[in-house]
């Protein structure tokens, strides 16, 4: 039983470049959550999705971000003009349902944005 | 704001020592508080905990939460070399966004 996966695991963007960061769920996850752990800094909650729904979105920035989960297909998290600040690590977890159920995380993708 | 505080930020011990370590965390509508271990990649679930007073136990892990005093430890007993890790500590509540708010983390490291 395959855990969370996500890819690339490492990404080097230059400035104003788009970031494409991908996550698969568990099998039998419906759920998906993106944290970004910054150098340094906790893990820090972006965005919830279900299928086809985006949840709560508190945490991404305004701008330049978003996020996706289709009916088929990975879920996807999108860095438009990417910036030096984004640079960090983006994690995907996923759960059965909303809980209160643990969420199981991915490797991650660590982004350099040079 | 939703606010979790792990303590100590960091520890060194030597093999065979038991470690506590702590969380605290001020949420509104507490649903349940989660530990994880992190290596140089993703964080690993150890513990779920809801109920007060209840030990949830894993080998030589153990952890528990006190919903009056609103802090919950993990204990690591006989500690090895490979328990050095960050230790994460995160708490959920009963909103439609589900999402975990994370403490800083513990830095553990134990020597041979």
């Amino acid at each position: 039983n395959a855990g969370v996966m996500q890819n690339p695991r490492h990404l080097v963007r230059r400035r104003g470049q788009e970031a494409r960061l991908r996550c698969s769920p568990m099998k039998g996850h419906s759920h998906v959550y993106w944290y970004r752990q910054l150098p340094e800094e906790g893990l820090k909650f972006m965005v919830y999705l279900q299928k086809e729904n985006i949840i709560d979105e508190s945490g991404m920035p305004k701008e330049r971000f978003s996020a996706e989960f289709p009916k088929e297909g990975p879920s996807i998290l999108r860095i438009q003009q990417v910036v030096r600040g984004d640079s960090a690590a983006y994690f995907c977890a996923s759960s059965p349902s909303r809980g209160p159920y643990e969420q199981y995380f991915g490797p991650g993708t660590r982004l350099t944005v040079t | 704001e939703d606010k979790v505080v792990q303590s100590p930020l960091s520890l060194v011990v030597h093999e065979g020592d038991t470690v506590t370590l702590n969380c605290s965390y001020e949420v509104t509508n507490f649903r349940s508080l989660l530990w994880y271990k992190q290596e140089k990649k993703a964080p690993t679930f150890l513990f779920m905990l809801t109920s007060s007073g209840i030990e949830k136990k894993s080998g030589r892990l153990s952890s528990i939460l006190d919903k009056k005093e609103l802090f919950s430890i993990l204990n690591i007993t006989a500690t090895q070399t490979g328990d050095s890790a960050v230790y994460l500590c995160a708490v959920a509540v009963n909103n439609a966004g589900n999402m975990l708010t994370f403490g800083g983390g513990t830095r553990l490291m134990v020597k041979p």
